[in-house]
């Protein structure tokens, strides 16, 4: 069965950096996008990032932009999101979830960030 | 952006009675392939979302048939023929069409 399981949350500073991870099982990784996706406490949902099957195109949200950076590694089924100058804004649960076309069909638990001093 | 508008933003309902969400979108959600991806997620209280449609009208397997979709263009509309105790939660429209990928506000359903 499809599994997403991300790691990597926890508490940091303004200012500073973390690096997600999402673990991909029962599935062929490689022939999917794959997208991050937030939701701060008590609120909606946001979409961040999505790259494509051989990292050849990404592309960001707006709000992320410049700061955040998505990749993949295929060959370890794992989907990473590097975040730097990070803001107490960006406090949130981080999904990631798989896309076949326009959608999102499977979710992660998701995985705590907050940011603060 | 394109923006998705929810309405109502709360949303009690009596069990075994209907309920209807709208959802209408700041642009046409119709892709160059002729697909319109308009979805729709039910997020239960310390869940993860879970997809209940897709493209407007397709149920996920495993949802109940008293889930619905429908609408085209720009607007949408996500029904629930009988409300049951475990539809407590909130549901979100998004488009898949357009990047960013967008959602609406949520509608929380609750029992009154």
């Amino acid at each position: 069965q499809v599994q997403l399981v991300e790691s990597g949350g926890g508490v940091v500073q303004p200012g500073g950096s973390l690096r997600l991870s999402c673990a991909a099982s029962g599935f062929t990784f490689r022939s999917y996008l794959m997208h991050w996706v937030r939701q701060a406490p008590g609120k909606g949902l946001e979409s961040l990032a999505v790259i494509y099957f051989n990292e050849n195109e990404r592309y960001y949200a707006d709000s992320v932009k410049g700061r955040f950076s998505i990749s993949r590694d295929n060959a370890k089924d794992t989907l990473y999101l590097q975040m730097n100058n990070l803001e107490v804004e960006d406090t949130a649960v981080y999904y990631c979830a798989r896309d076949p076309g326009g959608t999102y069909d499977y979710w992660g638990q998701g995985t705590l960030v907050t940011v603060s001093s | 952006d394109v923006v998705m508008t929810q309405s109502p933003l709360s949303l009690p309902v009596t069990l075994g009675q209907p309920a209807s969400i709208s959802c209408r979108s700041s642009h046409s959600l119709v892709f160059s392939d002729g697909n319109t991806y308009l979805n729709w997620f039910q997020q239960r209280p310390g869940q993860s979302p879970r997809r209940l449609i897709y493209k407007v009208s397709n149920r996920d397997f495993g949802v109940p048939d008293r889930f619905s979709g429908s609408g085209s263009g720009a607007d949408f509309t996500l029904k629930i023929s009988r409300v049951e105790a475990e539809d407590v939660a909130v549901y979100y429209c998004m488009q898949g069409t357009h990047w960013p990928w967008t959602f609406g506000q949520g509608t929380k359903v609750d029992i009154q």
